[in-house]
C-alpha cells in the first residue's frame, strides 16, 4: 500500500520568502509528526497531531513556523520569512492511533535556503 | 526518555555480520529499545524493539544485555542496501503520543 507522501521533494527557497511543505499520511492514520533534520544530524521534533488537533508544537523553532491539518488527513508546515537557519530536510511521520509505538515515515523535503 | 550513545562509524564487509553497539544504562525497568534506520535520501524506517528477551524478524536481530543497560542490533549478512544510519531509541510503553527522540546514531558503511 501508498507509504507517507511528502511534496515537493526539494525546495529552494530565497531569504524571507513563505514556504509550505505538504505531508499526505498513511490513510486512516491518526498521529503525525513533522521532524526537522539538519545535515549530520538525526531529526529533530518540531509538532504532533493527533486527528486535527494540535497536541504538541514545543518543537516549533521560531513563531515563523506554523502547522495545519485541517481535516485530520494531509497536513501543511509553513515557514514565514524563510531564513538561512531554516535549510534541512523536513520530515513527516504518521502511525494508526495514539498508543502504536511504529512510526511510518516520508521522504521528507528538502529544504535550502539562499 | 533515557538516552543512549552510539559509536559514530562503523564499516562491514558484504555478507557478514554486522553488530551495532548501543549504550542505555540509565533505562527505566519498563522502557523499550527501538532500532531504526535511515538510508540516504530517505526517511527513517523502523527496523525491531524489544523490551529484555532477545528478538528477531526479517531484518534484523536485537540482543539486550541481562542489566539492560546495553544493546546489540544484528544483521546477519549485511548487504550494501543496509549501509544507513542507525538509531537506538528508548522509549516508555505507549508513547505513541510522543515524538521519537533521535541522537546522531551509526553510520554503517558495508563494503563489498
Amino acid at each position: 500500500g501508498a507509504g507517507v507522501s511528502q511534496s515537493p521533494r526539494y525546495k529552494v527557497a530565497k531569504r524571507g520568502q513563505d514556504v509550505a511543505l505538504r505531508c499526505d499520511p498513511i490513510s486512516g492514520h491518526v498521529s503525525l509528526f513533522w521532524y526537522q533534520q539538519a545535515l549530520g544530524q538525526g531529526p529533530e521534533f518540531l509538532t504532533y497531531f493527533q486527528n486535527e488537533a494540535q497536541l504538541d508544537k514545543s518543537g516549533l523553532p521560531s513563531d515563523r513556523f506554523f502547522a495545519e491539518r485541517p481535516e485530520g488527513s494531509v497536513s501543511t508546515l509553513k515557514i514565514q520569512r524563510t531564513q538561512q537557519e531554516d535549510s534541512a530536510v523536513y520530515l513527516c511521520a504518521s502511525t494508526p492511533y495514539g498508543s502504536y509505538n511504529e512510526q511510518f515515515f516520508g521522504p521528507g523535503t528538502r529544504l535550502t535556503v539562499l | 526518555d533515557a538516552k543512549t550513545t552510539q559509536p559514530t562509524s562503523m564499516d562491514c564487509a558484504e555478507g557478514r555480520a554486522a553488530n551495532l553497539p548501543c549504550n542505555h544504562s540509565t533505562i527505566s525497568g519498563n522502557e523499550y529499545v527501538y532500532w531504526y534506520r535511515q538510508i540516504h535520501s530517505q526517511g527513517p524506517q523502523y527496523i525491531i524493539h524489544g523490551l529484555k528477551n532477545n528478538e528477531t524478524n526479517e531484518m534484523a536481530s536485537l540482543i539486550i544485555t541481562e542489566d539492560r543497560k546495553s544493546s546489540t542490533l544484528i544483521l546477519p549478512h549485511a548487504t550494501l542496501r543496509d549501509t544507513a544510519v542507525y538509531y537506538c531509541i528508548v522509549r516508555a510503553p505507549n508513547s505513541g503520543n510522543t515524538p521519537l527522540v533521535f541522537g546522531k546514531g551509526t553510520r554503517l558503511s558495508v563494503i563489498a
